[in-house]
């Protein structure tokens, strides 16, 4: 079975800190895609990136980046220099691939919310 | 494009009361989900549908029932609500192929209230 792991369940910061929000995930498949989804209070869903196993690249798209590590099963966020409008639960979701090879379930961890504060 | 729609955006409802939740997406995607979401427990997946009228259990189907007519509707019923159903109910959709990007487009939730 799948599982992903967001082990810190909240994190406060000042403004303009760095934070990392961490993700470990299982799974026994050799194909699999991971995603990071952002919830702000307003309650919608916000997809951010997706990676697939077969590329370790670390990507980086304005203040945000994303660690992939299949060595460690970890694929964390850090958002640099934080502001307020940062503040929102983050989830972390692993897709199982079918035969047909979509993507096509994903297993979200429980989210770690994030409060920025001023 | 109206992306993924979701009606009721409330609901209160009375134990033992039925009532159908209505997703609907005009994006053509082959893929949709039910999920709820509760405090401290994430998303978890109740039922998903692979096309038009297939439907397959998720993590916690218990209580709940699907259909997928159409391919653009994928109706989430409570039979008989218990509190227990209380929770905000996410649909979402994708596209399904080879090499498709895989991401979930979500609708807006519906807030559903058992009392």
């Amino acid at each position: 079975a799948q599982k992903v792991t967001q082990a810190q369940t909240e994190i406060s910061v000042v403004e303009k800190e760095d934070v990392t929000l961490d993700c470990v995930y299982e799974t026994r498949d050799t194909t699999y895609y991971l995603f990071w989804y952002k919830q702000p209070p307003s309650g919608e869903l916000v997809f951010l990136i997706r990676r697939n196993s077969f590329d370790e690249q670390n990507e980086i798209s304005g203040r945000y980046s994303w660690n992939f590590q299949k060595s460690t099963s970890s694929f964390n966020f850090t958002i640099t220099a934080s502001q307020v409008v940062d503040s929102a639960v983050y989830f972390c979701a692993l897709s199982e691939v079918n035969s047909g090879g979509s993507n096509y379930k994903l297993t979200f961890g429980k989210g770690t919310l994030l409060t920025v504060n001023p | 494009n109206a992306g993924v729609t979701q009606t009721p955006k409330f609901r209160v409802l009375k134990t033992g009361q039925s009532m159908t939740l209505l997703c609907a997406q005009d994006m053509n995607h082959e893929y949709m989900y039910w999920y709820r979401q509760d405090p401290g427990m994430g998303l978890r997946l109740i039922h998903y549908s692979v096309g038009e009228g297939t439907t397959a259990k998720g993590e916690v189907p218990d209580g709940y029932n699907v259909s997928r007519l159409k391919k653009q509707n994928f109706l989430l019923g409570l039979e008989s609500a218990a509190p227990s159903q209380t929770s905000v109910y996410f649909c979402a959709s994708t596209i399904a192929g080879l090499g498709r990007t895989g991401e979930q487009f979500f609708g807006p939730g519906t807030r559903l209230t058992v009392l």
